[in-house]
C-alpha cells in the first residue's frame, strides 16, 4: 500500500441520481478526511472521520450528503439527489494521530452531474 | 474565522530562476502549516509541514518559512524547473481534529 486510492477516478451522473464514492485510505493511518474542490478553489473540508467514529461535520454537508467507515477503514461518500452544484473534485486525505498529523491525499474523484 | 490568502493567483517566470510563493492567514491560533502541489486533475502531493513551533523547513530545492505571529509563510523554490509547474497550495490546521483550511493557490509556470 504506497498512498491513499479512492474510486472512482470520474463520474458522470444525471440531475436526482445516488452515487457513492470510495476513499481507502493508507493502512495504518487511523483519522480520514473528506473535502472537496471546485475549479480554481482551495479544498474545502466537509468531514472528518477518527477510526470508525465520524467526530467532526462542516455546514457543507447538508443532509443529501452522507459518510461512513464501518470498519476505521475505508470510507464512502455518498450524494442523495445530486443537484449540479454537487459538481467538483471530491478529495480524501489521510493521517496518523500524533503531532504532526501530517495529511496524505488521494486522486480524487471528479463529479460532473448533467 | 480563519481565512489564508495566497498571492499572487498566477506566476510565470523563465527556467532557472528563484522565486517565493506567499500564504497569509488571520488567525495565529494553528496546530502548523502544509504546502501542497497539485497538478492538474489530480490529488494534492504534500510538500512541506511546518509545525507551529518552527521557523522554516526545507527540502531538496524548496524552502518554506512561518511566521506564526505575522500571520505569514513563505515557499522559497530554488533553480526552478518546468517540471515545478503546478499549483501550490498553502493550509493550516485549526483543530486539534486536523481540519486543514486552504487558500486557493498560486499556479505557477516556469517556461524553458
Amino acid at each position: 500500500d504506497t498512498g491513499v486510492s479512492q474510486d472512482p477516478r470520474h463520474k458522470i451522473t444525471k440531475r436526482g441520481q445516488n452515487v457513492t464514492f470510495r476513499c481507502d485510505p493508507i493502512s495504518e493511518h487511523n483519522r480520514l478526511y473528506w473535502y472537496r474542490q471546485t475549479l480554481g478553489q482551495g479544498p474545502e473540508f466537509l468531514t472528518y472521520f477518527q477510526n470508525e467514529a465520524q467526530l467532526e461535520k462542516s455546514r457543507l454537508l447538508s443532509d443529501r450528503f452522507s459518510a461512513e467507515r464501518p470498519k476505521g477503514s475505508f470510507s464512502t461518500l455518498e450524494i442523495q439527489r445530486t443537484e449540479q452544484g454537487d459538481s467538483a473534485m471530491y478529495l480524501c486525505a489521510s493521517s496518523l494521530d500524533g503531532s504532526k498529523n501530517e495529511q496524505f491525499f488521494g486522486p480524487g474523484t471528479r463529479l460532473t452531474v448533467l | 474565522k480563519q481565512e489564508v490568502t495566497q498571492i499572487p493567483a498566477a506566476l510565470s517566470v523563465p527556467e532557472g530562476e528563484n522565486l517565493v510563493l506567499n500564504c497569509s492567514f488571520t488567525d495565529s491560533a494553528i496546530y502548523n502549516l502544509q504546502w501542497f502541489r497539485q497538478d492538474p486533475g489530480k490529488g494534492l502531493t504534500s510538500l512541506l509541514l511546518i509545525q507551529s513551533s518552527q521557523r522554516e523547513q526545507t527540502s531538496g530545492r524548496l524552502n518554506a518559512s512561518l511566521d506564526k505571529s505575522s500571520g505569514r509563510s513563505t515557499l522559497y523554490i530554488a533553480a526552478s524547473q518546468p517540471g515545478d509547474s503546478a499549483t501550490y497550495l498553502c493550509a493550516v490546521r485549526v483543530s486539534n481534529t486536523g481540519k486543514l483550511i486552504f487558500g486557493q493557490g498560486t499556479t505557477l509556470q516556469v517556461k524553458p
